[in-house]
């Protein structure tokens, strides 16, 4: 079946560690997607790629990186300079530029900096 | 980019009907009115979306106010796996770039 994998389900990290989440779909999407959750919190968006070796900051993109070499693949790097790591992180993908058509979520990768 | 409102939260008994409001005022021509929920430690999942016209599917209807200032999630019979917040958002138009924008969303409560 289709659909969007996120890898680990649980990282802890230690202060001042650059940390990889691992975003795969197999969904032929053009466009992913990650976003941050805080407790209690919508959902804000960290950086996302309309299309393969491009990608654009969101509203929260700070401490983090992305890259885009592959259309399935969007891992995020979540680095030292991210003062508040700690948080639910979801990555997503929908068809680029088909507004009819919904986003599909992972099911997140649960980051806690100790 | 457009802004939706929610109630924060709502309670309905088990199989009973819910209807789950949200405004926005400022909706553009051609947003797409969309709505997702999230169960606890998951990830959003696509409920229904709409553009004018009210929809349905197996999971929810969507009824859309005729100015499309407001518009209505309907979950015909609650069942406690229906226990989630639930967004309302608006899909941006293509110069806007095509990202969805969250808010804090309705948190429903089921009571069996």
């Amino acid at each position: 079946d289709g659909g969007i994998t996120q890898s680990p389900k649980y990282l802890f990290r230690k202060e001042g560690q650059n940390v990889t989440l691992s975003c795969e779909q197999n969904l032929n999407h053009d466009a992913m997607y990650w976003y941050r959750q805080d407790p209690g919190q919508g959902l804000r968006l960290i950086y996302y790629s309309q299309i393969v070796n491009d990608f654009q900051k969101g509203d929260i993109a700070e401490g983090y990186s992305v890259s885009r070499e592959k259309k399935e693949s969007f891992p995020l790097t979540v680095t030292s300079a991210q003062k508040n790591p700690t948080a639910f992180y979801l990555c997503a993908s929908s068809m680029e530029g088909q507004r009819n058509y919904g986003y599909t979520f992972g099911s997140g990768t649960r980051l806690t900096v100790v | 980019d457009a802004k939706t409102t929610q109630p924060n939260s709502m309670e309905s008994n088990e199989e009973e009907p819910v209807h789950l409001p949200c405004n926005h005022s400022t909706i553009s021509g051609t947003d797409y009115i969309h709505w997702y929920r999230q169960l606890p430690s998951q990830g959003p999942e696509y409920v229904i979306h709409g553009l004018t016209s009210n929809v349905n599917n197996r999971m929810a209807s969507l009824a859309i106010a005729e100015d499309r200032k407001s518009s209505t999630l309907i979950l015909h019979r609650a069942t406690l796996r229906d226990a989630a917040v639930y967004y309302c958002i608006l899909r941006p138009k293509k110069s806007s770039g095509d990202k969805l924008t969250f808010g804090t969303g309705t948190r429903l409560a089921v009571r069996p």
